[in-house]
Formats: structure tokens, sequence, C-alpha cells
């Protein structure tokens, strides 16, 4: 079935990096744009980065640019997520989700967790 | 990018009709018209309710509709049910493969 898993969470010091991924099985993964939304416990959702179906460009809030790269391999059904610089404030989870084609998100992993701390 | 505006919290009693709204801006909610509507249980991911602010996505009931005045999206539950009691967040595409989402509003069945 339709399925996003992600991966590569964990805790980390601040000023330090971790890549996060995302396999998709079940759609024809290089059709689809992706995006990197997340949550902070117990607050409300965040768009984080959107890259197209080809990986031509890449999108990203302000709060993260410069800072975050999103990318996929078509080849492995996998997109990613390189996190740098990370501040306390990147702690939340976060979930991958597919671009509908209609300027939403039809499909979302569960999520994985980054903990940014000291 | 400054989220969209929800309100904390609605609530309503089963059967009832409960409507929460998303207020943006002349350059996000009132310019497209791109808002989709998340739901979410505690614990759970987002699941994609409507898009295109009235297109239901597939398998959602048609008791929740979308609708969007201005700039301000509305989401409308009919018939509420227990089941229904989640958090709801709106989301507004904003140009340039860009989007933001409202704050949330926690919906309480009575």
């Amino acid at each position: 079935q339709v399925q996003l898993v992600e991966s590569g969470g964990g805790v980390v010091q601040p000023g330090g990096s971790l890549r996060l991924s995302c396999a998709a099985s079940g759609f024809t993964f290089g059709s689809f744009g992706m995006h990197w939304v997340r949550q902070a416990p117990g607050k409300g959702l965040e768009w984080v980065a959107y890259i197209p179906y080809d990986g031509s460009n890449t999108y990203y809030a302000d709060s993260v640019k410069g800072r975050f790269t999103i990318s996929r391999d078509n080849s492995k059904n996998t997109m990613h997520l390189q996190m740098d610089s990370l501040r306390a404030e990147d702690t939340t989870l976060y979930y991958c989700a597919k671009d509908s084609g209609t300027y939403a998100s039809d499909i979302w992993g569960h999520g994985t967790m980054v903990i940014v701390s000291s | 990018q400054s989220a969209l505006t929800q309100p904390a919290s609605v609530s309503g009693s089963p059967g009832q009709s409960i409507t929460i709204s998303c207020t943006g801006t002349s350059s996000d909610v009132g310019f497209y018209s791109y808002v989709s509507w998340y739901q979410q249980h505690p614990g759970k991911a987002p699941k994609l309710l409507i898009y295109d602010v009235t297109k239901r996505s597939s398998g959602v009931s048609n008791r929740f509709s979308g609708s969007k005045s201005g700039n301000t999206a509305s989401l409308t539950i009919s018939g509420l049910q227990a089941e229904d009691e989640a958090d709801y967040y709106c989301c507004s595409y904003v140009g340039a493969s860009t989007w933001v989402f409202g704050g949330g509003t926690q919906l309480t069945v009575l």
C-alpha cells in the first residue's frame, strides 16, 4: 500500500547536523512533489520544505532557509532533509508528505523526532 | 510567512454542526483557491480532508465541507460524531512553491 517511512531522527547538540530520510512505496515516487512538515510537541504544523517531482528546484520556509537542504533520489524512491546549524527551536517531529498534485499533501508518514539539546 | 489564524478551540454536541475559520490575507487565502484542511488525532499523522477549498479527499465523509469568503476559509462538520474529536489545521498555498499552516483548532465533542 501507499506508504512513507521517515528515519534519521535523534538527539543532536546545538550547531550540529542531522540527515533525515523518507522512504516511499506504493506509488510512482518520481511523479510527485514531496514536502517536509514539522510539529513541535503540543504545537501546530509548520511547513518546512518542498521539492518538485524532478528535484529541479527546492523551496524552504524562512525559518530554515540557508540551514536545511531538501533532496531526492527517484531511483531509490527516497527523499532527504539535511539539517545543519541546528537550534533548540528545531526540536520537533518531522513528517514527510506526498504532494497530491493539487497543492495539498495527501499521504503522510508517521514522523521522526529530532531533539536539539546540549 | 505568518501562520494563518484559527480559533484555538471549538466544541459541539453530537449531531450538531460546527464551523472552524481560517483567516489569512489577500496574499494567501484571499488570493489562491488552494486551501486544504487536515484532521489530526492525538499521536497520529495528519489526514487530508479538503483540498482546493471545497473538494473532499478520497474516502472523506460528506459531513465535511469547505468554503471560502475573502481572506477567510472555513471547514464545516455536520452531524458531529465522537470520532470527529481531533485537531484541525488549515493550510494555504502562498505562491513560489511555499505553503503556510494555521495554528490549529482543537475540536471537542461534548
